[in-house]
């Protein structure tokens, strides 16, 4: 049972424009949210975090959102760069428990020139 | 380089043979995690440690498997009885103990049995 869904196994996007990578989970005790990026043959790298008592946190090009309610989270890219090409994933853990983080399948992003 | 490390990068085994992989996490981590990923998926956990202490694992972790880290640093991982099921990217990755957020990935250990 996938507890982190990402619906959407790719996105393109022209460069410039704004990415929107969208993550939905199940678990109500879920309470801090992550965002990987992967390039292939690297293991994936921290990009940005968001805690439920929060509902947006910015850093630099990528926001994240979080819809509590909806059980909702999702990443902008503004501007959208060509080297963001990667593959997202969305991650979401609890804190006080075991902090092990549950991945979604993750979104391909291609970024065109 | 202070990152996670990971050792082989790739592994060709015949099915039935056993391997083991090493993960160096970062020095001052005290949590560390094994996860797998397939085509399409996401890492999947299998297993992690606080210190030396293997705290859970893993439905995933069946028992040829098989983690270990002895003195609360690196880590290694067998499959005992390769199934062509267990080919896979086998990622490591590491976190301090508190932060519960930030897990650092190492660059895996890809792993086909043939």
């Amino acid at each position: 049972d996938q507890q982190v869904k990402q619906n959407s196994p790719s996105l393109s996007v022209q460069e410039g424009r704004i990415s929107i990578l969208n993550c939905d989970y199940t678990n109500s005790m879920f309470d801090y949210f992550l965002w990987y990026k992967k390039y292939p043959a690297e293991g994936p790298t921290f990009l940005i975090s968001i805690s439920s008592i929060k509902d947006k946190n910015e850093d630099g090009r990528f926001t994240v959102f979080l819809n509590k309610s909806a059980k909702h989270l999702s990443l902008h890219i503004v501007p959208s760069q060509p080297g963001d090409s990667a593959v997202y994933f969305c991650a979401a853990t609890r804190s006080g428990g075991s902090y092990i983080p549950t991945f979604g399948r993750g979104t391909s992003l291609i970024v065109h020139p | 380089d202070t990152g996670v490390s990971q050792d082989p990068r790739h592994k060709i085994t015949k099915r039935g043979q056993n391997v083991t992989f090493r993960c160096d996490p970062i020095s001052e981590h005290n949590r560390l995690y094994w996860y797998r990923q397939t085509l399409g998926q996401g890492p999947e956990f299998l297993t992690y440690f606080q210190n030396e202490a293997q705290l859970e694992k893993s439905r995933l972790l069946s028992d040829r498997f098989s983690a270990e880290r002895p003195k609360g640093s690196f880590s290694t991982l067998e499959i005992q009885r390769t199934e062509q099921g267990d080919s896979a990217m086998y990622l490591c990755a590491s976190s301090l103990l508190g932060t519960g957020d930030r897990a650092f990935f190492g660059q895996g250990t890809r792993l086909t049995v043939v």
